[in-house]
Formats: structure tokens, sequence, C-alpha cells
């Protein structure tokens, strides 16, 4: 059964870091990439940033260049998010989601499965 | 990178056909065959209903197509049935090589 369990939301103070991650299973995390969106509370889905499958290319939106950084690890089956220098914006529950493989063909910015998420709160 | 345009809600009884229209512009949809809908029910994951433009993942039913026209795309879901009522956004692959969500459209079944 292909499976993303993210981890290491909390609470955090503005300024702070946090350092979320996504285990994967049931798949070969290196034939996909890997994707970041977010969910502040009762809005709507935000892309935050993706990785290419061996890690040598990544994006970002701009609300988190400089800010972010997503990185992976095949051999250990996870995908990471650090995120530093929080705001009180970037709360919402972050998804960790598989990018999209059709035959040959694999996607960026297209999903097709997503973990049930962990939700990061930025207050003092 | 603004997000794309989506009708805040739209609804119809059993059995009808709705559209759920997505605009953005020529450095996202209409530059690309990469739009994408997602379905989402409450509390839930979302889940992926259409990719490139078109195209039906292995289970989703063909009640639901997806179309586009220049910087507009749109899903269509014929023979609305209940389960179907739940918030769908559109994405799109952008000239900044990132994604971009919809705005999100609440689709309730009358």
């Amino acid at each position: 059964e292909v499976q993303l369990v993210e981890s290491g939301g909390g609470l955090v103070q503005p300024g702070g870091s946090l350092r979320l991650s996504c285990a994967a299973s049931g798949f070969t995390l290196s034939r996909h990439w890997m994707i970041w969106v977010r969910q502040a509370p009762g809005k709507g889905l935000d892309w935050v940033a993706s990785i290419k499958q061996d890690g040598s290319e990544k994006n970002y939106v701009d609300s988190v260049k400089g800010r972010f950084s997503i990185s992976r690890d095949n051999a250990k089956n996870s995908v990471y998010l650090q995120m530093t220098t929080l705001r009180a914006e970037d709360t919402a529950v972050y998804f960790c989601g598989r990018g999209f493989c059709s035959g040959p063909s694999c996607y960026s910015e297209t999903s097709d499965c997503w973990g049930q998420g962990t939700l990061v709160t930025v207050a003092s | 990178q603004s997000a794309l345009t989506q009708p805040a809600s739209v609804s119809g009884s059993p059995g009808q056909s709705i559209t759920i229209s997505c605009t953005g512009t020529s450095s996202d949809i209409g530059g690309y065959n990469f739009v994408s809908w997602y379905q989402q029910h409450p509390d839930k994951a979302p889940k992926l209903m259409i990719y490139e433009v078109t195209r039906r993942p292995p289970g989703v039913p063909d009640r639901f197509s997806g179309s586009k026209s220049g910087n507009t795309a749109s899903l269509t879901i014929s023979g609305l049935q209940a389960e179907d009522e739940a918030d769908y956004y559109c994405s799109s692959f952008t000239s900044r090589v990132t994604g971009v969500f919809g705005t999100g459209t609440k689709v309730t079944v009358l």
C-alpha cells in the first residue's frame, strides 16, 4: 500500500524553525518528484516546493524562497522540509505529496498520493 | 504566482451536470497542458481527479472530465452524485517551474 506519513509539526514562535519529515512506503521513492503543499485553517491549497527524483532540482514558491529548503534521502525513503524564519502566515497543515507518474512520464506539479498532513502553528 | 481563479461555489441536483472554471494566465494554464484537478472532502487529503487537462487516473469515474481553452480550464461533473459534494481545486504548472492552485470551489449537491 502506498503511504506517506508526515511528522515534525507543532507550535513555534515567529522567527523560529521547524523541520518536517515525510516517510514514504509502498513505492519506489527514487522514481518520483516529491511535493510539499500547505493549507491554512479553513483556506485553500497552497503549493510550496518540489524536488526532483535525484534531488538535483528544487523549486519553491516565492513566499518561501530563502526561508524553506526541501531535501530527500531516497535510501531512507524520506523527504524533508526545513523551515526557518517562520511567520504567522506560514501557519497551516503541511501535506507531502508523491509526484504523479503515468508510464514513463513523471510530473513535478501533480500529485496522486498525499499524507494526512502535519499542523504547523506559528504564534507567540 | 497568484492563485488561479475559481468560482467560490457551484451547485446542482443529483443527475445533473455542473462545470467549474479555472482562470489563469499565459504563464500557467495558457502556456502548458499541465492542468490538474483535485477533490477534497472535509479534513481529508486531496484526491487527484484529472491530470494533463483531460486525463483521468485509474479509478476515477468517467463522469469527471476536463478541458481547456486559452487561459481557462474547466472540470465537468456529469450525472452528479451525493458523494461528489466536496471542494475542488485546479492546479497548473507555471513558467517559474512551480505549481499553482486555484482558489477552490465548493460543490453542493442539492
